[in-house]
């Protein structure tokens, strides 16, 4: 069954510092991947995608991402972070429901907390 | 361009009444869904609908009801709420099964 992990609940880094935040995958084909990220009280707001081709993205807001096949990974990253990217953090995979229709799976998320 | 539209954001309900989440999109999409967000959960698929005229079942269907009123309007049903379904929900579409989602802004529902 397709699937999406991502083992850091809570992570706290100091602004200006580094950032990545982990996702593996669980899906047979090749996955559509995606970054989500969720402001306190908001909606989900799409930071960047992978379908196909080059495998690191450039997405919204600096951040990016790279696709590693060899391990089921899709890690977001950003070189200096900001306290405006204290967010929650969603990976996710499109993946086929059924014959005719196909969803995306979430993570079940990173909340992200940034030190003065 | 409003995006993705919900209503109400907040409401509050006693075990056993009924309401309906609405949920609108003006950029033409044929595919809308309804998540629900809970603490360390990420989201789950209530129900979706692929195109107009079309509603499938997802993860967690027990307990709700939904009708594609048209193109635009997607909109869910809770017949007879229960504290499990204290929540906060979403409604999204899209153009394409795979392509990336727009989220409404969540309808916080709390059931006492």
């Amino acid at each position: 069954a397709q699937s999406v992990t991502q083992p850091d609940i809570h992570i706290t880094v100091s602004e200006g510092a580094s950032l990545e935040l982990r996702c593996n995958y669980s899906y047979g084909a090749t996955p559509y991947l995606f970054w989500y990220v969720q402001s306190p009280g908001q909606g989900l707001q799409l930071l960047l995608k992978y379908f196909s081709g080059d495998t690191l993205v450039q997405g919204i807001k600096g951040f990016e991402a790279e696709f590693k096949r060899s391990q089921s990974s899709f890690n977001l990253r950003k070189p200096s972070v900001h306290w405006s990217d204290a967010a929650e953090y969603f990976c996710a995979v499109g993946a086929q429901w059924d014959s005719s229709a196909s969803k995306i799976i979430f993570g079940s998320g990173t909340r992200l907390s940034i030190r003065p | 361009n409003a995006g993705v539209t919900q209503t109400p954001k907040f409401q509050v309900l006693k075990t056993g009444q009924s309401m309906t989440l609405q949920c609108a999109q003006d950029m033409n999409h044929n595919s809308m869904y309804w998540y629900r967000q809970d603490p360390g959960m990420g989201l789950r698929l209530i129900y979706y609908s692929a195109s107009e005229g079309t509603t499938d079942k997802g993860e967690v269907p027990n307990g709700y009801n939904v009708s594609r009123l048209n193109k635009r309007e997607f909109s869910l049903r809770l017949e007879s709420a229960a504290p499990s379904q204290t929540s906060v929900y979403f409604c999204a579409s899209s153009g394409r099964g795979f392509d990336e989602q727009y989220f409404g802004p969540g309808t916080r529902l709390t059931v006492t």
